[in-house]
């Protein structure tokens, strides 16, 4: 099925633990996007890549990085995770400027 | 504070009832979308305004937008128990490249 694929579902870390989330897609879209989802919360913007081969900070870059690897696949790094990035983590792609994002499904992310 | 806040948080309707959400923006923005958000999903893509159009339909949503008032409203008319989700607006703000989502609503549809 054409859409964001999401790695992992799920996962617990140790605090100072590193990992990357990876987030691929397949609709030829030049835009991606990460957010991470607070409880009862919006979505906070992390980073994003306009373009392949460009990448952008957001509104919540600190202990982060990403990487777009090609045209279809951004991913996600956390150095060394913190209690504080306990959180859902959103991986979207779109075609840029007026047009809609598609999700992935998420990573929930767990740092104890 | 957050652009792009909606009002109400919560929402508890009856089936068959229209629900209304509104969404407030302080700058200027080229389009304003709605995203839907199933309890642990993704969220979907429901309908973008520009900022030249009032009003647009999809299906039985309804959106309007007054640019004059920064504020977009979502109508779900004859709603179900499956239209219970939390609703987003979201905004490109500032000519930003990305968008900036509120904080949401929450719907119940009672059947």
């Amino acid at each position: 099925n054409a859409g964001v694929t999401q790695t992992p579902k799920f996962q617990v870390l140790k605090t100072g633990q590193s990992m990357t989330l990876q987030c691929a897609q397949d609709m030829n879209h030049n835009s991606m996007y990460w957010y991470r989802q607070d409880p009862g919360m919006g979505l906070r913007l992390i980073y994003y890549s306009a373009s392949e081969g460009t990448t952008d900070k957001g509104e919540v870059p600190n202990g982060y990085n990403v990487s777009r690897l090609n045209k279809r696949e951004f991913s996600l790094r956390l150095e060394s995770a913190a209690p504080s990035q306990t959180s859902v983590y959103f991986c979207a792609s779109s075609e840029g400027g007026n047009y809609g994002y598609t999700f992935g499904s998420g990573t929930r992310l767990t740092v104890v | 504070s957050q652009q792009g806040e909606e009002d109400p948080q919560a929402l508890s309707i009856q089936e068959g009832e229209n629900a209304t959400m509104n969404c407030s923006y302080k700058t200027s923005i080229n389009n304003l979308q709605w995203y839907r958000q199933n309890s642990g999903r993704g969220l979907v893509h429901l309908i973008l305004i520009r900022s030249n159009e009032r009003e647009k339909h999809s299906g039985r949503l309804r959106v309007t937008l007054d640019t004059s008032k920064k504020s977009s409203s979502l109508l779900i008319t004859a709603s179900r128990a499956a239209d219970t989700a939390s609703y987003f607006c979201a905004t490109d703000e500032g000519g930003r490249r990305a968008l900036t989502f509120g904080s949401g609503t929450r719907l119940q549809v009672q059947p």
